[in-house]
């Protein structure tokens, strides 16, 4: 298996422009996660989806956030404007049980850069 | 407010020595707690876990410690290795929501010759 999947691995944006981040989770994996990495706050959890339908959404930072999952194997996250503050890496993340140990698997970021 | 906390953003250990690694924790509903290792360019891995009805767990050179009236926990690494030398994310989850996993900051460990 190719592992969890995202695109583009770099991204680098105007303020004020439209960002989409895209994930391709692993066959078979009914959950999938949006996190967002950066150094004052680690790992946040954003949203999480399972069956494509979405959980919890409590982490999602602002209405400029948005998520979708219109398939089992596709995700999208979206951001309408961006904002240099939105920089950071974005992880997806897919899973089996939705817990957090054996088979959670990350994807390898996608470095958000918004000047 | 973090509700995870690595207080130590780096650590330095010599080959073979051992590595500790802490992480406090403020919500008391956490019941499952998880070390993450993450290479540069790369996601973060899960490398160990424990229940909040155990106190230790073992997993070949990785042990994790679990206090819970300190709310505290400890990743210890023994005999460290080159290859530790990475990022360690402690994190936690409740009891009905398992799903939702909250993160530290993270420590960068590095494993000196």
């Amino acid at each position: 298996d190719a592992g969890v999947i995202q695109s583009p691995r770099h991204e680098v944006t105007e303020m004020g422009q439209e960002v989409t981040l895209r994930c391709k989770p692993i066959s078979g994996h009914d959950y999938l996660f949006w996190y967002r990495q950066t150094m004052m706050r680690g790992l946040e959890l954003l949203i999480y989806f399972n069956n494509n339908v979405p959980i919890d959404d409590s982490g999602m930072p602002e209405d400029r956030f948005s998520a979708k999952m219109p398939n089992a194997s596709f995700s999208t996250l979206k951001i309408q404007p961006s904002e240099p503050r939105d920089s950071a890496v974005y992880f997806c993340a897919s899973s089996s049980t939705g817990f957090g140990d054996y088979g959670y698997t990350f994807g390898s970021g996608t470095r958000l850069t918004v000047v | 407010d973090q509700q995870v906390k690595q207080n130590s953003p780096s650590l330095s250990v010599q080959e073979g020595r051992i590595s500790i690694l802490n992480c406090d924790y403020t919500n008391s509903m956490f019941d499952y707690f998880l070390w993450y290792k993450k290479y540069p360019a790369e996601g973060p891995t899960f490398l160990i876990s424990i229940s909040s009805i155990k106190d230790k767990n073992e997993d070949g050179r990785f042990t994790v410690f679990l206090n819970k009236s300190a709310k505290h926990l400890s990743l210890h690494i023994v005999p460290s290795q080159p290859g530790d030398s990475a990022v360690y994310f402690c994190a936690a989850s409740a009891t009905g929501t398992a799903s939702k996993l909250t993160f530290g900051t993270g420590t960068r460990l590095q494993v000196t010759l």
